[in-house]
């Protein structure tokens, strides 16, 4: 069965700065991987998704990944946070059914 | 509008009192699935439908069940509620099991 860990269970960042999520699955199989994110009392939004092709994956909110199959690997990537940005964020990995990481808290400060 | 929609969005309820989360989505989606989110272990699934009258148990099933006797409808049952089933509950749909899925906005249980 697949499984994922997220590296960060807390990054706090400065407005303006990059940011890196990290993200390790593993699975026997092809997989499907996704970022997901949670602001403050509400459900879970889509930002991106791995599904075949080009590593590189563009999503919403200027949010980027990549898909690293030597590293079991799909780190979420902004160049420049805004404080909207703060919300929890989750990994998740599916070959015949979706499983998810414990979830990554970004905060933004000013 | 594509949705899932799940009924209560907030209930609170004493230990041992039957309840009812509903879900239900308009996408025509064969997979269904509830999850449970609580702090530091993200979602977890409870369990999961492929199709109509077929259901299967998750990671974290007991002392929770549900049906599917229709395609658009997965209700979740706690026959007997125990604090420890206190979480934010999410149900989601899609196409097949490793499709995207679409979530529900969330029903947050509190069992006293």
């Amino acid at each position: 069965a697949q499984s994922v860990t997220q590296l960060d269970s807390q990054v706090p960042v400065f407005e303006e700065a990059p940011v890196e999520l990290r993200c390790n699955y593993s699975s026997s199989v092809s997989v499907y991987l996704f970022w997901y994110v949670q602001y403050p009392n509400q459900g879970l939004q889509l930002l991106l998704k791995y599904l075949s092709g080009s590593t590189l994956v563009k999503g919403i909110n200027g949010f980027e990944a990549e898909f690293n199959k030597s590293q079991t690997s799909f780190h979420l990537r902004k160049p420049s946070v805004h404080i909207s940005d703060t919300a929890e964020y989750f990994c998740a990995v599916s070959d015949r059914d979706m499983r998810f990481g414990a979830g990554t808290r970004l905060t933004v400060k000013p | 509008e594509a949705q899932v929609t799940q009924n209560p969005r907030y209930l609170i309820t004493v230990t041992g009192k039957k309840l009812t989360v509903t879900c239900s989505q308009n996408m025509n989606h064969e997979y269904m699935s509830w999850y449970r989110q609580d702090p530091g272990l993200g979602l977890r699934q409870i369990y999961y439908s492929m199709n109509v009258e077929v259901t299967d148990k998750g990671d974290v099933p007991e002392g929770y069940k549900v049906s599917r006797k229709e395609k658009r409808n997965f209700p979740l049952i706690l026959e007997s509620p125990s604090p420890n089933q206190t979480s934010l509950y999410f149900c989601a749909s899609s196409l097949a099991g490793f499709d995207t899925p679409f979530f529900g906005q969330g029903t947050r249980l509190t069992v006293v």
